[in-house]
């Protein structure tokens, strides 16, 4: 069965630190890789989707980048962390031919 | 750019009541939507819905797609505590071969005892 591990669960980081979020699935070949940020609870903000190693889409410009190194490692990261940075990120997992979108169980990043 | 409106954003009821949650889109190339239930952390799976007017149920949860009028109704009858709760709207497009996923801002539905 497929599985998606998502770390950390929290973390707490300084204005201006770099950040690195790593989510990595099991189980399944070539999945669709996305970075979603929660922010106060709400609705899901898609940040960044991955269609295959070293492929990545950005949909909003921001001070976040993502990266591809493996076909089931997708790795959030962060030069310089601002305190809008702070939110709730999930890591999601979808498989071409089907369509439901499977999710970690998120980092919590406060940037302080 | 593709857009998926939900509403209501909130919405308070009391054990037992019936509540619709609505889900409008906008997108190029729709493939489906999506309805997941967040909880605490990490959404969980709802229903898939890609064909129009075909209902999809599940215990005291249900869901219709209308592809006419670009929108999805996600009803709950005779609501429970534990049923509080962000649903989350989400519609699959689709760009050659690659896949994204947009999702709403959520409706919190509250139920109290």
């Amino acid at each position: 069965s497929q599985t998606i591990h998502q770390w950390p669960a929290t973390l707490v980081q300084p204005v201006g630190s770099p950040l690195s979020l790593e989510c990595t699935v099991e189980g399944t070949s070539n999945p669709n890789l996305y970075w979603y940020r929660q922010a106060a609870g709400r609705g899901l903000q898609l940040l960044f989707y991955s269609v295959g190693i070293g492929q990545i889409s950005s949909e909003v410009p921001q001070n976040l980048s993502a990266s591809r190194p493996q076909d089931r490692q997708f790795i959030l990261s962060s030069k310089k962390l601002l305190l809008s940075d702070s939110g709730f990120y999930l890591c999601a997992w979808s498989v071409l031919t089907h369509t439901e979108a499977f999710f970690g169980q998120g980092t919590r990043l406060t940037v302080v | 750019e593709d857009k998926v409106v939900q509403s209501p954003l909130s919405l308070v009821v009391h054990e037992g009541d019936t509540v619709t949650l609505n889900c409008s889109y906008e997108v190029t190339n729709f493939r489906s939507l999506l309805w997941y239930k967040q909880e605490k952390k990490a959404p969980t799976f709802l229903f898939m819905l890609t064909s129009s007017g075909i209902e999809k149920k599940s215990g005291r949860l249900s869901s219709i797609l209308d592809k006419k009028e670009l929108f999805s109704i996600l009803n709950i009858t005779a609501t429970q505590t534990g049923d509080s709760a962000i649903y989350l709207c989400a519609v699959v497009s689709s760009g050659g071969s690659n896949y994204k996923l947009t999702f709403g801002k959520g409706t919190l539905l509250t139920v109290n005892p």
